[in-house]
Formats: structure tokens, sequence, C-alpha cells
């Protein structure tokens, strides 16, 4: 049962356009939430995260959106920049659990 | 990041052999996982520790087994290698809380 899902398995986006990730979940007890970005040959690295109580966090270029009643979040990179294709992943955790549950990954390619 | 390395690198084994993956931390992390990366199936955790000796199953540990004998070393072995463990193992510490830190992970083919 994936708990985590990321529909779109790859994205081309234009250089300066924006880039939308989006993220589905269906556990309702997860209440905190994190973007990671992976390079080929590399370990993900975080990127940027929310908790439940927000529903916007900024960082930069890069600002995460929680949708809590439709258990959806989405990332959104602007303006982006070819430095930016990678594999996004999408996680989610409950508080006192700390293991992360992982989307599948989105492919993001900047076109320039 | 220097605080978390995973040896070896790069690894092709046979069917049927036992392998050992090892993850070396230097944080001093309570919290340990390895993950395994496949395509379509993103990042799906194995075994984690919660401390030396501590240690519980992900949702993929079926063929695999670790040990945690000391808090700065968490061994991922396969005890029969199959083509189906063929995949990057990434190992991480941290929390769910504040978000993992991942080594650059483990090639490994099983021939």
């Amino acid at each position: 049962d994936q708990q985590v899902k990321q529909n779109s398995p790859s994205l081309s986006v234009q250089e300066g356009r924006i880039s939308i990730l989006n993220c589905d979940y269906t556990n309702s007890m997860f209440d905190y939430f994190l973007w990671y970005k992976k390079y080929p040959a590399e370990g993900p690295t975080f990127l940027i995260s929310i908790s439940s109580i927000k529903d916007k966090n900024e960082d930069g270029r890069f600002t995460v959106f929680l949708n809590k009643s439709a258990k959806h979040l989405s990332l959104h990179i602007v303006p982006s920049q070819p430095g930016d294709s990678a594999v996004y992943f999408c996680a989610a955790s409950n508080f006192g659990n700390e293991k992360l549950t992982f989307g599948t990954g989105t492919r993001l390619t900047i076109i320039p | 990041d220097a605080g978390i390395t995973q040896s070896p690198r790069h690894k092709v084994t046979e069917t049927g052999t036992p392998v050992t993956l090892r993850c070396h931390q230097t944080e001093n992390h309570r919290y340990m996982y390895w993950y395994r990366q496949d395509p379509g199936h993103g990042l799906r955790l194995i075994h984690y520790s919660y401390g030396v000796k501590d240690t519980d199953k992900g949702e993929v540990s079926d063929g695999y087994s670790v040990s945690r004998s000391k808090t700065e070393d968490f061994l991922l072995t396969l005890e029969s290698a199959t083509s189906s463990q063929t995949s990057v193992y990434f190992c991480a510490i941290g929390t769910g809380g504040y978000g993992y830190t991942f080594g650059s992970g483990t090639r490994l083919t099983v021939v």
C-alpha cells in the first residue's frame, strides 16, 4: 500500500519558468512532510519541509504548499534553473515515528 | 556528507552468495536506516535501528538482516543474494521530525 504517491514520474520545464511537483498521501496521521532532491550517483539531500500546522513554507526559490483536507502537497520552484534537474522525492512522517515514508519520485528536467 | 559513509560503493556478486554492506557514521546518531531505491518504487525501507542491538523490520525486509554492535556502524546482510536484490542501497541517519542525512549509496548487482 503506497501511502505517499507521486503520480508524475517525469516533468520537463523550460528554464526560467515555474516547476510544480505534486505529492499525495493517504495516511491522515502524517504531520510532517519533506522534499528531497537526488542527483545521479549521489544520496538524496534534504530540500525543504513543512509541518501540518502550516500550509506554506518558503526557502528562496523553493516553496512547499500543504493542503491537509486534500492530503496533497506540492513543491514550487521558481525560476527553474538547469541545476534543478534531478529526481525529487516527497516524504512524510508522524509524530513519535522516526521512520520516513517516501514517494516514488519525479524526475525533473529543466530545458535550457 | 562526510558524516556518513557507505562501503563498498559498487559491488557485483553471484546469485546465492552472501553480501554485507556497511554504513558508518560519525554523528553519534541513535537512529539509522537502510533503504533501497528501485525504478517505479522510490525509496523503500528495509530495516532500521534505534540503538545498539535494537533493530526492526521495514516494509521490504525479506531476504535481509542487519546488525548494529556499535553506534557508528550499521551492517546490512543479504544472506543469499538473488537477482531481485539488484538495487541501489542507501543508508541514512536522522529522525522523522528533522529529516535524514543519506550516504552516497551502494550499487549492488547480482548476476
